[in-house]
Parts: C-alpha cells; sequence; structure tokens
C-alpha cells in the first residue's frame, strides 16, 4: 500500500526566514511525485510534478526536490502571502489516482 | 481559460437524505477524479472516470457512494441515505490523459449532514 507522510505537522516562520518542508514516502513503481498549495476554504492548486530521483523544479520563492525515498520544498525567503497548508501527493503503479500525505501547515508572520 | 467548476459550494442535508454533487472538468481533459477531504482522514481518492473505460470505483467507502460521467465531460457523485460521517468537502479534479499528468482541482462542496 502506498505511503505518504508529511512533516512537520505545522510550521511558523517569521518574514524572510528559509526552511523545508519533508515528504516521505513508500511505493512500488512511482509514477509522479506533486505538491500542491491549498489556502483555507479553497482546492488545491498545483505546484510542481517530480518524476525521478535528483529532479528539481523551482517557482519564486519554492523549490521542490526529490530522491528515491522523499521529496522536499525548499520555501526560500517566505513572505505572508506564502502562508497555506502544503499538499504532497504520489501516483504510483497502475492506478491514476493520487494517494496524499497529511500536509504541512505554514504560517509565515509578518 | 476556465478551471474545474463544482456545485453546489455548500450542502446542507438531513441524515438519510441523498444528495447529488456536480462536477464540470476543465475543457479537453479526458480524465476525472473524485476526492473526499475531511479533518480527520486528509485527502481520500474515492473514483476515477477515464474516457469510455469503466471507472475506477476502488476508493468508495460503501455501496452507497456512487458517480457517473455523461458524455465524457459532467461527472455526478451521488451519496444515498446520508449518515453524519460523510460529512466533508468532496473535491472533483481533471487531468489530460495517461500517468503522470498532473490533476487540477475544483473548489470543492462543502456536505454537512446533520
Amino acid at each position: 500500500e502506498d505511503q505518504v507522510t508529511q512533516s512537520p505537522e505545522a510550521l511558523r516562520l517569521q518574514e524572510g526566514e528559509s526552511s523545508s518542508l519533508n515528504c516521505s514516502y513508500t511505493v512500488s513503481g512511482l509514477r509522479g511525485l506533486f505538491w500542491y498549495r491549498q489556502d483555507p476554504g479553497k482546492g488545491p492548486e498545483f505546484l510542481f510534478t517530480l518524476y525521478s530521483a535528483g529532479e528539481e523544479k523551482e517557482k519564486e520563492r519554492l523549490k521542490a526536490t526529490l530522491t528515491k525515498k522523499e521529496s522536499f520544498l525548499h520555501i526560500t525567503a517566505p513572505k505572508p502571502e506564502d502562508s497555506a497548508t502544503y499538499l504532497c501527493a504520489v501516483q504510483a503503479g497502475a492506478g491514476n489516482m493520487l494517494t496524499f500525505g497529511g500536509g504541512t501547515r505554514l504560517m509565515v508572520k509578518p | 481559460g476556465a478551471g474545474v467548476s463544482q456545485s453546489p459550494s455548500n450542502k446542507v442535508t438531513e441524515k438519510g437524505k441523498d444528495v447529488e454533487l456536480r462536477c464540470d472538468p476543465i475543457s479537453g481533459h479526458t480524465a476525472l477524479y473524485w476526492y473526499r477531504q475531511s479533518l480527520g482522514q486528509g485527502l481520500e481518492f474515492l473514483i476515477y472516470f477515464q474516457g469510455n473505460s469503466a471507472p475506477d470505483k476502488s476508493g468508495l467507502p460503501s455501496d452507497r457512494f456512487s458517480a457517473e460521467r455523461t458524455g465524457g465531460s459532467v461527472s455526478t457523485l451521488t451519496i444515498q441515505r446520508t449518515q453524519q460521517e460523510d460529512s466533508a468537502v468532496y473535491l472533483c479534479a481533471s487531468s489530460l490523459p495517461g500517468g503522470g499528468r498532473e490533476q487540477f482541482f475544483g473548489p470543492g462542496t462543502r456536505l454537512t449532514v446533520l
């Protein structure tokens, strides 16, 4: 059974204080690892897809990396508008559905 | 362009009633997914449609849940004889066909069963 674990559950940062969110996964036949951002009362917003170990993708202050066992979402010099829940999900095996982790709730204080 | 739309945005119902939730995917997206997000369980897969293939129903929690997709576009998720534990946000997503494709989510329907 595919398993995805995110840590920490919650993270408080001061504006400008860089940090990383972790997503550990156990799957058979990874087809893609996805990062989403979710704001309260809204659906998840797609950020990145990573397909193989060693791959990295960047968007503004966010950078996602992937190893064979985990993925990191690095946030550089965060701003209050980066506050949201960040979700990690995997697609594996024969199915196309996503298996999600529990999310990391990020709060950035000005 | 237009994203995934869902209706209603909120639904309050009484225990035992049936409810229907609607999803309009992004035009051209042949894959459509339903997920459920609740406080205790996180985001869980329910059902997946791809083109004219038989749907993958492996995530449906009970036979009270069913879904259909008409004309390869709009989908309806039906919950019969609703229970309080069905209260959750129901999210629809769509994607292009094939593995590794990003799924784009709608805003969700918040279902409250009294």
